[in-house]
């Protein structure tokens, strides 16, 4: 059973360079988010997706973006790296959009940003 | 401002029972959940509780006073397995989640 795939686990990147992680779910669940989880803070929203074609912005979403093409895939770029994105990012898929079930999560993608 | 307060860790003995609080100020409410975290993995789905009162899923239990913006989440019969962090999130009227920066609890033999 997949759920929520993400790659690549880790990267370390130089900063000024775009990445993009990608995340892709096999449940056909409406909604999908992308979380950045940092040492004391909670997890934060940087974008999310209540439906295919169709995003919003989260608590932080400075210097991302997402797209949502298909109801499978959900992929996060950053376009011009800064160190303060070192991180480890989650992306997470509910059933239905606006949080109204439990979050399926990916196992992470942790970035280093140099 | 909106705000989950945790404690950041606990020390509890295998076998014995352990509680992890948590405290809410948020612009409403619209249900808690509390989630499990081993280190260097996903979070996964422990509990979710809208009303006030007790939801008992075997050895965990989670407790909501939306009066006094608490929940509590206790595990019983501690096993080493359970030595992971603990996320509280809370879902605001605008059905915004917010999370907690998580409670560590370490299980010792």
């Amino acid at each position: 059973t997949a759920g929520i795939t993400q790659a690549p686990t880790s990267q370390i990147l130089a900063a000024g360079r775009s990445m993009t992680l990608r995340c892709t779910q096999d449940m056909r669940h409406n909604a999908m988010y992308w979380y950045r989880q940092d040492l004391g803070l909670g997890l934060r929203l940087i974008h999310y997706s209540n439906t295919a074609g169709t995003t919003g912005k989260g608590e932080v979403p400075d210097g991302y973006s997402v797209s949502r093409a298909n109801t499978d895939d959900f992929p996060l770029t950053l376009a011009s790296a800064v160190p303060s994105q070192t991180s480890v990012y989650f992306c997470a898929s509910s059933v239905e959009g606006a949080n109204t079930g439990e979050l399926f999560f990916g196992e992470g993608s942790r970035l280093t940003v140099l | 401002g909106q705000n989950i307060d945790q404690p950041t860790e606990m020390t509890a003995t295998e076998g014995a029972i352990v509680q992890i609080n948590c405290t809410y100020q948020t612009s409403g409410f619209n249900g808690l959940f509390w989630y499990q975290q081993h280190a260097g993995e996903a979070p996964t789905f422990l509990s979710y509780n809208v009303l006030d009162g007790l939801e008992e899923k075997g050895r965990f239990s989670s407790f909501l006073s939306r009066s006094k913006g608490y929940s509590y989440l206790l595990l019983k019969e501690l096993q080493m397995k359970d030595s992971a962090s603990y996320l509280c999130a809370v879902r605001d009227s605008n059905y915004q989640l917010i999370w907690g920066a998580g409670t560590k609890l370490i299980i010792k033999p």
